[in-house]
């Protein structure tokens, strides 16, 4: 049975960091993409960042582009998502989500629980 | 920026047939992915690459794509159907690639 896990979610004041991850299990993490998507409050879904199996294409939303830092180990079938400068805007959901092949450019067919960032003073 | 757009709500009487649209400039040429999302839950892949469906999906979902206007199609609606819908594109006609999600859309049953 495939499982994401994500962790790392919490509180943190406007300006702070935070690095969240996420556990795989039940499928070959290394063969497949990741992503990253959140859902603020109510709202839609947001596409943040998505990374090819070998890391090798990496892509970001304009919205967290030069923020956030997507990463995987393969080794440890984990994907992380390093969130600096953080703002109140950033607070949500965030999901991530396995792709259906080694692209970045795949529909998202797992998806984790999720874990909450709330960025408020 | 590429822009998907979705009527915030649909209504439907059980039994009968939801039409979920998803509007964008010349959506035919991309690839349209669809996503069940439930009340405190994560989404569900329901629909991909316009209209195939994912083992365990029923036959009761469907897509297409055509002109300006994805469909997710819901046969014979269920109480059990009632979601919030979302569709997806890879938007690949610039140089910054990057997914795009519709603003999702409230599926009611009656």
């Amino acid at each position: 049975e495939v499982q994401l896990v994500e962790s790392g979610g919490g509180l943190v004041k406007p300006g702070g960091s935070l690095r969240l991850s996420c556990a795989a299990s039940g499928f070959t993490f290394s063969s497949y993409s990741m992503n990253w998507v959140r859902q603020a409050p109510g709202k839609g879904l947001e596409w943040v960042s998505s990374i090819s199996s070998s890391s090798s294409n990496i892509k970001y939303a304009d919205s967290v582009k030069g923020r956030f830092t997507i990463s995987r180990d393969n080794a440890k079938n984990s994907l992380y998502l390093q969130m600096n400068s953080l703002r109140a805007e950033d607070t949500a959901v965030y999901y991530c989500a396995s792709g259906y092949g080694i692209a970045v450019a795949v529909p998202f067919d797992y998806w984790g629980q999720g874990t909450l960032v709330t960025v408020s003073s | 920026s590429y822009v998907l757009t979705q009527p915030p709500s649909v209504s439907v009487a059980p039994g009968k047939t939801a039409r979920i649209t998803c509007g964008g400039n010349n959506i035919e040429t991309k690839i349209v992915h669809w996503y069940q999302q439930k009340p405190g839950q994560a989404p569900v892949l329901v629909v991909y690459d316009n209209s195939d469906r994912p083992s365990g999906i029923p036959e009761r979902f469907s897509g297409s794509n055509s002109g300006n206007t994805a469909t997710l199609t819901i046969s014979r609606v269920e109480a059990g159907d009632e979601a919030d819908y979302f569709c997806q594109v890879w938007h690949s006609n610039s140089d910054h690639p990057h997914w795009v999600f519709g603003g999702g859309t409230k599926l009611t049953v009656l």
